[in-house]
């Protein structure tokens, strides 16, 4: 069966600071790939999508970008966080051609 | 701009009744619909998808969907206090792009 991983599950950063977050799934091959961002008290935002190892598509501009080094890894990053970094990041997956997305555990970032 | 709306709640319903979750959505070219349930804290979890007209049932939920209308809904039959919960409608097309989540609708089952 499919599993998806997040870590960590918690960060507490200082603004200014730089990100790195980490998704990995596994049993499957060729998944697409996502980042979401729930701030609190609002939906999911979607930040970024792939369909294959080095292609990202972005949704909205931001100081965030994503990287997929590997099939089955997807790397969500900043050089310098903002307060309105702020959020539960969520990495999802589906199969390729496919349209149910399953999600991560997440990672809950505080900016301070 | 896609929009999918939903009633963001509370929702509250006796332990054992049926609670009816409703969703719009404002793309007419959307071809899959999804429901996902979030406990607070925790992540979204997949538990119904429906992509044609009608009714679709899994245990004790069924999706309705009626896309004339652009209108999709969630009912949970015999209610339970473990349905309490945050449930949110996602409206994509068929290859899991231009995927758009609503606010979500909070759900509160009463013993």
């Amino acid at each position: 069966s499919q599993t998806i991983h997040q870590w960590p599950a918690t960060l507490v950063q200082p603004v200014g600071s730089p990100l790195s977050l980490e998704c990995t799934v596994e049993g499957t091959s060729n998944p697409n790939l996502y980042w979401y961002r729930q701030a609190a008290g609002r939906g999911l935002q979607l930040l970024f999508y792939s369909v294959g190892i080095g292609q990202i598509s972005s949704e909205v501009p931001q100081n965030l970008s994503a990287s997929r080094p590997q099939d089955r890894q997807f790397i969500l990053s900043s050089k310098k966080l903002l307060l309105s970094d702020s959020g539960f990041y969520l990495c999802a997956w589906s199969v390729r051609g496919q349209a149910e997305q399953y999600f991560g555990p997440g990672t809950r970032l505080t900016v301070t | 701009q896609k929009e999918v709306e939903q009633n963001s709640g509370p929702l509250s319903v006796p332990e054992g009744a049926i609670a009816s979750l409703n969703c719009t959505y404002s793309d007419r070219g959307s071809q899959s619909f999804f429901w996902y349930r979030q406990y607070s804290g925790k992540s979204p979890e997949l538990i119904m998808f429906i992509y044609s007209n009608g009714d679709k049932e899994d245990g004790r939920f069924t999706a309705q969907l009626n896309k004339a209308s652009q209108y999709v809904s969630l009912l949970i039959r015999d209610s339970q206090p473990s349905d309490s919960a945050t449930y949110l409608c996602a409206v994509g097309d068929n290859y899991g792009q231009n995927f758009v989540f609503g606010p979500g609708t909070r759900l509160s089952v009463l013993p």
